[in-house]
């Protein structure tokens, strides 16, 4: 089974509508991250969080929104879709580790389509 | 904004060739990772170095690393058509509590 896992892996909806993207983990990890990826380009940070209590913007927060609802669940809404939200999202987990340890581990994300 | 920078931005080889792609970067880091994305994939970690280390060797995998001029590159030796992905770079910048920046990317096709 796959440590990172997301749901759903494909969605079309429209302009308007509220999304949740959702990830789950069994990497035990604390760190868990939502990034952006626009075709042809790299990954920008939506939110991120070091465990349950801790939530952080990231580099591109404005119009998302995420709940931690446990070690192993992160979740990433878009409370009123638009089309320049049309992207792939990826979800990605790390150890509290330092500057030796902590490389990221993705989901194998969703394409989200909003017309 | 982009901490690192990957160079070239797309790059076509022939099976067997070597791949060599660079990455800039602006601050100081604790360590440098490439990470490979097959189309429409979530990235996979490839390798990590240090900020006090110059070479790092998997497989078919080197990475070096100068600090002085910010810079790292990836080489991919006898490449193979399955190699065809995008790498990035990421940086783990001093004090940034070992978050991650990743770059732009580079494209690397791999014709059989």
């Amino acid at each position: 089974d796959a440590d990172v896992t997301q749901t759903p892996r494909n969605r079309i909806t429209k302009t308007g509508k509220r999304i949740m993207l959702e990830c789950s983990q069994t990497k035990g990890h604390d760190r868990m991250y939502w990034y952006r990826q626009d075709p042809g380009l790299g990954l920008r940070l939506i939110y991120y969080s070091f465990d349950v209590k801790d939530i952080n913007k990231g580099e591109i927060s404005d119009g998302y929104s995420v709940s931690r609802q446990a070690q192993a669940k992160f979740s990433l809404s878009l409370e009123s879709a638009i089309p320049n939200q049309t992207a792939l999202y990826f979800c990605a987990t790390s150890a509290v580790a330092g500057a030796l340890h902590n490389e990221q581990f993705f989901g194998p994300g969703t394409r989200l389509t909003v017309l | 904004s982009q901490q690192g920078e990957e160079d070239p931005q797309a790059l076509s080889i022939q099976e067997g060739e070597n791949a060599t792609m660079n990455c800039s970067y602006k601050t100081s880091i604790n360590n440098l990772q490439w990470y490979r994305q097959n189309s429409g994939r979530g990235l996979v970690h490839l390798i990590l170095i240090r900020s006090n280390e110059r070479e790092k060797h998997s497989g078919r995998l080197r990475v070096t690393l100068d600090t002085s001029k910010k810079s790292s590159s990836l080489l991919i030796t006898a490449s193979r058509a399955a190699d065809t992905a995008s790498y990035f770079c990421a940086t783990d910048p001093y004090n940034a509590g070992n978050m991650l920046t990743f770059g732009g990317g580079t494209r690397l096709m791999v014709k059989p």
